[in-house]
């Protein structure tokens, strides 16, 4: 049970976009459409903000999107904003019937 | 809304036992699986075990299995995990959470500190 594999940091400027991605195999990522994205503010707690590759729950912004090729899936952000430095989180439903998360990648606006 | 509250943390010495609770409304919780999701200080997001409907599946992380045990009162909202042989790298906020329809944590709680320590 591994942890899926993320950039330990990412960074980006106001106005621009970054992608996070989120490496797994076959068993997890590569073999479900059950990939999701977190966001934590320090001190909170984690907040949904993709499911299933590439829906938004009601309330998230659509400058957040997902997307999945092959064993690798990516969190985009368009328009980085201030608000939007956190960490983020991917997840995925694994063969094995469990959950696994990423290490988790930290966002800098710079 | 839909609230999560966890319940039951604290300082606990090696080898010790903890039970954490977690307080659901807002939301049919009967219709649901729970989950239980922790972070290690300065570390990154864990699962831990979850729990289906009626309590007739359950799975657990490698880490876990054989000390943890979850379990829920579908009468009383609530969602319990028992933890024995606690162990040091068991330190952390434990995360109560409830799963959507599929397979994502659509709500979580503010989380309840377990400390393992002599």
């Amino acid at each position: 049970q591994s942890a899926l594999t993320q950039p330990a940091s990412v960074s980006g400027s106001p106005g621009q976009s970054i992608t996070i991605s989120c490496t797994g195999t076959s068993r997890d990522v590569g073999g479900y459409k059950f990939v999701s994205w977190y966001q934590q503010h320090p001190g909170k707690a984690p907040k949904l903000m993709i499911y299933d590759v590439n829906n938004r729950p009601s309330g998230v912004s659509n400058r957040f999107s997902g997307s999945k090729s092959g064993n690798t899936a990516s969190l985009t952000i368009s328009g980085l904003q201030a608000e939007d430095e956190a960490d983020y989180y991917c997840s995925s439903y694994t063969s094995s019937s469990i959950l696994l998360f990423g290490g988790g990648t930290q966002l800098t606006v710079l | 809304q839909v609230q999560l509250v966890e319940s039951g943390g604290g300082l606990v010495k090696p080898g010790g036992s903890l039970r954490l609770s977690c307080a659901a409304s807002g939301f049919t919780f009967s219709d649901y699986y729970m989950s239980w999701v922790r972070q290690a200080p300065g570390k990154g997001l864990e699962w831990l075990s979850y729990i289906s409907y009626s309590g007739d599946t359950i799975y657990y992380a490698d880490s876990v299995e054989g000390r943890f045990t979850i379990s829920r009162d579908n009468a009383k909202n609530s969602v319990h995990l028992q933890m024995n042989s606690l162990r040091a790298e068991d330190t952390a906020l434990y995360y109560c959470a409830k799963y959507s329809s599929g397979w994502d944590l659509d709500h979580w709680g503010q989380g309840t500190l377990v400390t393992v320590s002599p």
